[in-house]
Parts: structure tokens; C-alpha cells; sequence
């Protein structure tokens, strides 16, 4: 089993939509997760973190359940600007070094 | 604070070059990480240094590559005898020791090799 597991999309999604990210991870040791968004050509930033069972910021929500090794991202009332590859990141499993997935990619349009 | 500053943004070099990138940290930031990313993939860890100590080194790092952060603040990645497959994006992060997994990363850097 792949360390980090997202579906790749695209997702394309109206303007105004629900959309929401599946992530699984295979290392049950790990303490916090985050989600990071990449714009086409540009570096990762930091969206959410995740230390508990789940963290909410605004139309963005992240949900965790470590029974399943499972985390998500829903994005409400989706806008042009949410148009990007969002990566799913658990962390702390006995390292320093975040293990990114391959990335889901959001389109969203008009 | 400018952020993560790489340089340069781009770089094309021959089949069997050396090439040098380098890395500035936020100031403050005593953490910092090497990533590379290639097309359709998540960034894949390289290297990780806390202050000037080089902690920890992916099995990607081959021996043509090597990383350094002689004063514990910039860091320079050296890819000895470029191969085709060295064509990448090369990312630089940096975090605090306070603040787990709350990377900020550099514009990287990215390398085409022909």
C-alpha cells in the first residue's frame, strides 16, 4: 500500500459547488496532517492543518478519522480561485519529512 | 522577511554538467528541506538539515547528489554529471522547530537537462 493514496481527479466542478477529497495513508503512526495547495508551475502552500479529529477555516473543512486512516478536505461554495492540485500530507511517523501524495486536481469553472 | 528565496528559477544545463542551487531560509527557521517534484507527482523528499547538521537523506539522493549548510542558514544542492532524469523541479522548505510540519516552501528551482 502507497504511503499516501488520492484520487488524482480532475475534479471539475461549477462555481458555487461541494466538492470534497478523499486521502488514505498507510502510516498509523502519524501525528498531524495537512492539506497543501500547488497552483499550475508554482510551490505548495500550507491550506490546513490537522491535529486532532478535524479543523475547519472558513468554506474550507478537514476531517480525520484514524480508525480508517482516512483524511478529507470539503470545500463549500467553491470559487474560481480554488482552481488547484490539493495535496494530502500526513506527518511525524518517526520523521521530520512530509510525504506528499500525487495531488488531487480541482478545476473549477464558470 | 522575504520568505524562501531559491536561486536560480530556471536552469538548463548539458548531459554530464554540474550544477548548484541554492537555498535561503526564512531568517528564523532552523529546519530545512529539499524536495523535488516532476511532472503529475507530489514533491519527493531529498534531504533535511536542523541548523547545519544533515539529519536525514532520502535513497533518492544518489552519491552525484549532495547537500550542504555549511553556517546553518543557506543551503546549496549540488547534482554532479547531470543525467536526463535529474530534469525536475527542485524545491527548497523551511520551518521553524516550534511549529511541526508547517513547511514554507521556496519558488524552486527548475532544472532542464539536455
Amino acid at each position: 500500500r502507497k504511503e499516501v493514496e488520492q484520487d488524482p481527479g480532475p475534479f471539475n466542478v461549477p462555481e458555487g459547488a461541494t466538492v470534497a477529497f478523499n486521502c488514505t495513508y498507510s502510516n498509523s503512526a502519524s501525528q498531524s496532517f495537512f492539506w497543501y495547495r500547488q497552483d499550475c508551475r508554482k510551490e505548495p502552500k500550507l491550506l490546513m492543518s490537522v491535529y486532532s479529529s478535524g479543523n475547519e477555516d472558513g468554506r474550507f473543512t478537514a476531517q480525520l478519522n484514524r480508525a480508517s486512516q482516512y483524511i478529507s478536505l470539503l470545500i463549500r461554495d467553491s470559487k474560481l480561485s480554488d482552481s488547484a492540485t490539493y495535496l494530502c500530507v500526513p506527518w511525524g511517523a518517526g520523521s521530520y519529512q512530509l510525504t506528499f501524495g500525487k495531488g488531487t486536481k480541482l478545476s473549477v469553472i464558470p | 522577511d522575504t520568505g524562501v528565496s531559491q536561486n536560480p528559477r530556471h536552469k538548463i544545463t548539458k548531459r554530464g554538467q554540474n550544477v548548484t542551487f541554492r537555498c535561503d531560509p526564512i531568517s528564523e527557521h532552523n529546519r530545512l528541506y529539499w524536495y523535488r517534484q516532476t511532472l503529475g507527482q507530489g514533491p519527493e523528499f531529498l534531504t533535511y538539515f536542523q541548523n547545519e547538521a544533515q539529519l536525514e537523506k532520502s535513497r533518492l539522493l544518489s552519491d552525484r547528489f549532495s547537500a550542504e549548510r555549511p553556517k546553518g542558514s543557506f543551503s546549496t544542492l549540488e547534482i554532479q554529471r547531470t543525467e536526463q532524469g535529474d530534469s525536475a523541479m527542485y524545491l527548497c522548505a523551511s520551518s521553524h522547530l516550534d511549529r511541526e510540519g508547517g513547511y514554507t516552501f521556496g519558488s524552486g528551482t527548475r532544472l532542464t537537462v539536455v
